[in-house]
């Protein structure tokens, strides 16, 4: 089946770090990019990162830029966010998405279509 | 506020034809391919279109999309009541340089 799976959410302090986990199965994980979206409670989709099948190419948006970084491990059909100095307005469910489309040095394709059922976290005191 | 223009709300009634919008601008739109995905209550985004109006195999062909200018639609014919949902739009940036989704329509089927 083909699936991917987040882990390592959670209630984390303002200025604090957290490292998203997305485990990928059932594909050939090297071939696609990889990317993150996050819904905030109530809230529509934002997305966040993406990282091409060979990690050449990344993007992040503004609001996330310099305090997250994505990675990715073809080895272990893996990708990561690094999440640091998060803030109350981090606080999200965070899904990790399969691209669907192409990802080049000056853009990536925002089709998605393998979502996982995302982790959530909590930026709070 | 989203880059992406999408109506907060839309309606129909069982076996009618709903079309939503999203629009925007030469940067986005006008410049890339769209995206349409649905999302049902507490459940994951579904991608139902990809560039512009191309359907994943498994989606229903009552699902098409379409593109002109800095404006596209998703349109939804022989509506369900299980078609009720957040549907959102999205496609790449190059002012941001990033990914942008419309702000969402919630689809209520009466």
């Amino acid at each position: 089946e083909v699936q991917v799976v987040e882990s390592g959410g959670g209630l984390v302090k303002p200025g604090g770090s957290l490292r998203l986990s997305c485990a990928a199965s059932g594909f050939t994980f090297n071939t696609y990019t990889m990317n993150w979206v996050r819904q905030a409670p109530g809230k529509g989709l934002e997305w966040v990162s993406s990282i091409s099948s060979s990690s050449s190419y990344i993007y992040y948006a503004d609001s996330v830029k310099g305090r997250i970084t994505i990675s990715r491990d073809n080895a272990n059909n893996s990708v990561y966010l690094q999440m640091n100095s998060l803030r109350a307005e981090d606080t999200a469910l965070y899904y990790c998405a399969r691209g669907a489309g192409y990802c080049s040095s000056t853009s990536c394709e925002g089709a998605f279509d393998i979502w996982g059922q995302g982790t959530m976290v909590t930026v709070s005191s | 506020q989203s880059v992406l223009t999408q109506p907060p709300s839309a309606s129909g009634t069982p076996g009618q034809r709903v079309t939503i919008s999203c629009s925007g601008s030469s940067s986005n739109i006008g410049s890339d391919f769209v995206s349409w995905y649905q999302q049902l209550p507490r459940t994951a985004p579904k991608l139902l279109i990809y560039r512009n109006n191309q359907r994943p195999s498994g989606v229903p062909d009552r699902f098409s999309g379409s593109k002109s200018g800095t404006s596209a639609s998703l349109a939804i014919s022989g509506l369900r009541s299980e078609d009720e949902a957040d549907y959102y739009c999205a496609t790449w940036d190059d002012s941001l340089s990033g990914v942008v989704f419309g702000g969402g329509t919630k689809l209520t089927v009466l």
